[in-house]
């Protein structure tokens, strides 16, 4: 079945440092990928919808300049967390859907858990 | 605007125990997809069922049954003889047919399976 990769699956890094994670779809063309932020012990937020070869929607309240996405194709999205801070720390996972997704379930990456001391 | 409510925060149950996990959704669209995915520990979100609103019939697979009920608006999750690896979060989602196709997420009901 389709296969969403998320890439890397955890990151420790210091204060200030720039972190870019990558979601692929890996056997169909996704032209929307979705983004989504998880506390611990909460639900899934969406932080932003990727679209291929346009600006990324951003979700009220999610810094579009902190947390960069680029959608460069129709397998890669990218999200880099600029100069992160211990408050964002957190579960980032994507999810992608291809042709004629709304039938289908949307596809999930495994996420990446990002810690920054 | 849609909503989806997972009324139970946690659950705690003893191994092969039945457990029913419940989800109640709000939408005024006719055409609706509902889901039910398990996150594991580890983090990666399982997807377990989608089930679309003129499919009322219930389903089971394995240990694993969901009772639709556009009635009450519910999508009930019963995991049968439950077992330790069933330990996860469960979340309930809603999808709409028309726009956007992002669903809405429960809050998640962590479901904790005792030896």
């Amino acid at each position: 079945g389709a296969v969403v990769s998320q890439h890397p699956s955890r990151v420790i890094c210091k204060s200030g440092t720039s972190v870019k994670i990558e979601c692929r779809s890996l056997d169909f063309q996704a032209t929307t990928m979705f983004w989504y932020r998880q506390f611990p012990k909460q639900s899934l937020m969406l932080m932003a919808t990727s679209n291929e070869g346009s600006k990324a929607t951003y979700e009220q309240g999610v810094e579009k300049d902190k947390f960069l996405i680029n959608h460069a194709s129709l397998t890669l999205s990218t999200l880099t967390v600029t100069s992160a801070h211990p408050e964002d720390s957190s579960f980032y996972i994507c999810s992608a859907g291809g042709q004629g997704y709304f039938n289908q379930p949307q596809h999930f990456g495994d996420g990446t858990r990002l810690s920054i001391l | 605007a849609q909503k989806v409510t997972q009324a139970q925060t946690e659950i705690s149950v003893v191994e092969k125990e039945d457990v029913t996990l419940d989800c109640v959704y709000e939408t005024r669209d006719t055409t609706y997809y509902l889901f039910w995915y398990k996150q594991p520990p580890s983090g990666e979100l399982v997807f377990l069922i989608r089930r679309n609103s003129f499919d009322e019939q219930n389903e089971i697979s394995g240990r694993y049954s969901w009772n639709f009920q556009k009635s009450t608006s519910s999508f009930n999750f019963t995991i049968t003889a439950s077992q330790v690896v069933d330990s996860a979060v469960y979340f309930c989602a809603l999808v709409l047919s028309g726009g956007s196709y992002i669903p809405t997420f429960g809050r998640g009901t962590s479901l904790i399976v005792h030896p």
